[in-house]
């Protein structure tokens, strides 16, 4: 079967960071997505990985193992503003464009 | 601006009728996706198109049902078959530059049953 694992929670502090895991199970691999969502809002874009490394874009960065099947995603100098849930996504075997999501992780940054 | 439209953001749905959920992209974009999200579950693929006039169904597509006469436009119906259709639907679009892949999605539009 196809799956993608994430913590359900995490907390930290303003001004730190987190590294937000994921794991993933998949028939194939074309590509791995991090979305951020708010609360009653879309997900937004926050970076695509499809090859191994890091990619970094301000304070938001995403990293790639394909061997591993694992990715994270870091967040530095954390503001109030970056509590939201972070939803990981994988596109799998073939060119269809079908993405696999993981159950996303809720991140609540606290004072 | 460009960008992926939703309407309605709302959308009331009384039992045995059948509604029309509209997604539009100005984005120029050949791939566009619908996808339901419920409360505490991650997001799930119910048609997705990667050209005019081609749909495929995705994981869940029973009591649902898509056109794409044209490039920008991708409407979902949730016909009386879907027997529990109170979600937020999300509508996305993507492109692929140089092995670079982004998908966007729309604002959604929260659908629930009177």
């Amino acid at each position: 079967g196809q799956n993608i694992d994430q913590p359900t929670e995490m907390t930290a502090t303003e001004g730190a960071i987190v590294q937000i895991n994921c794991t993933y199970q998949t028939s194939g691999f074309n590509g791995l997505f991090w979305y951020q969502q708010h609360a009653g809002e879309a997900p937004t874009f926050l970076s695509y990985n499809v090859l191994d490394g890091l990619e970094e874009k301000g304070r938001f960065s995403s990293f790639l193992s394909r061997s591993k099947g694992y990715s994270y995603l870091l967040l530095k100098e954390l503001q109030m503003k970056d509590s939201a849930s972070y939803l990981c996504a994988v596109r799998g075997s073939s060119n269809t464009g079908k993405l696999i999501f993981g159950q996303g992780t809720t991140l609540q940054v606290k004072p | 601006d460009g960008g992926i439209t939703q309407s309605p953001k709302y959308l009331f749905r009384k039992e045995g009728q059948n509604v029309t959920l509209s997604c539009e992209q100005n984005l120029n974009h050949d791939a566009m996706y619908w996808y339901r999200q419920d409360p505490g579950q991650g997001l799930r693929l119910i048609y997705y198109s990667q050209i005019v006039n081609d749909f495929q169904k995705g994981d869940i597509a029973e009591g649902y049902s898509v056109s794409r006469e044209k490039k920008e436009s991708f409407p979902l119906t949730v016909t009386s078959a879907q027997k529990n259709p109170t979600a937020f639907y999300l509508c996305a679009s993507s492109q692929t530059i140089d092995r670079k892949e982004t998908q966007y999605f729309g604002p959604g539009t929260r659908l629930l049953v009177l």
